[in-house]
């Protein structure tokens, strides 16, 4: 059965680089990961996506290693407005066919 | 240019009743996805569609079903509504979800008494 997993929570400083793994069964070579960040009584926002080993946008790094067991959002410098909750959606083509959410990760930004 | 625009913002229904959602995505966007959000269960997947064509699909049963037109308009339909399907629905529009940006519209809050 798929299953994506993510920390329920983390804490960072401002200025650190922050690390979110999402951990979901092995998926397709051709399967994609996708990132959102959602701020409270907002609508979620698209970070990134992709399915090869490494992608970077202006905003962030998705990382997915050779076994595709894990990714990893990275995000560079984080400020105090990065404060947010973060879920990962992993397709599962060979699996279930079926796209599945991450229960999210409140990332808490400290001064 | 405009945003994805979502109607009804906000709809009251009972249970058994079936409900129609719409979602205009932006101008020049195939492709529509479809989200559930509730308190308990956080965000989940409900489909994609792409040029008409359901393209991805999440874990949901099939009182929930959509559709896309021509305009690249979609609509979600829930039958048989349940006091769980209470929740804030939202659709996101995109050129093709896999290669851009997908832009969120502003959810329908469905509550089912």
């Amino acid at each position: 059965l798929a299953k994506t997993t993510q920390p329920i929570s983390m804490d960072s400083y401002e200025g650190q680089e922050v690390n979110i793994t999402c951990s979901h069964n092995n998926i397709a070579t051709n399967d994609y990961i996708t990132w959102y960040q959602q701020f409270p009584s907002q609508g979620p926002r698209f970070i990134i996506q992709g399915y090869k080993t490494k992608v970077t946008n202006e905003v962030a790094s998705l990382f997915i290693p050779a076994d595709r067991k894990s990714s990893t959002l990275s995000l560079p410098r984080v400020s105090l407005s990065d404060t947010a909750v973060y879920y990962c959606l992993v397709e599962y083509s060979s699996n279930t066919g079926k796209l599945i959410f991450g229960q999210g990760t409140t990332l808490q930004v400290k001064p | 240019k405009a945003g994805v625009t979502q109607t009804p913002r906000y709809l009251i229904k009972t249970r058994g009743q079936q409900v129609t959602l719409s979602c205009s995505p932006i101008s020049g966007h195939r492709s529509v996805s479809w989200y559930q959000q509730t308190p308990g269960q956080g965000l989940q997947f409900l489909f994609e569609y792409f040029s008409e064509t359901q393209r991805n699909k999440g874990n949901f049963p099939g009182r929930f079903s959509g559709r896309q037109f021509s305009n690249s308009r979609s609509e979600m339909n829930v039958s048989t509504l349940e006091l769980g399907d209470s929740a804030l629905y939202l659709c996101a529009s995109s050129r093709d979800r896999y290669t851009d940006t997908q832009y969120f519209g502003p959810g329908t809050r469905l509550t089912v008494l």
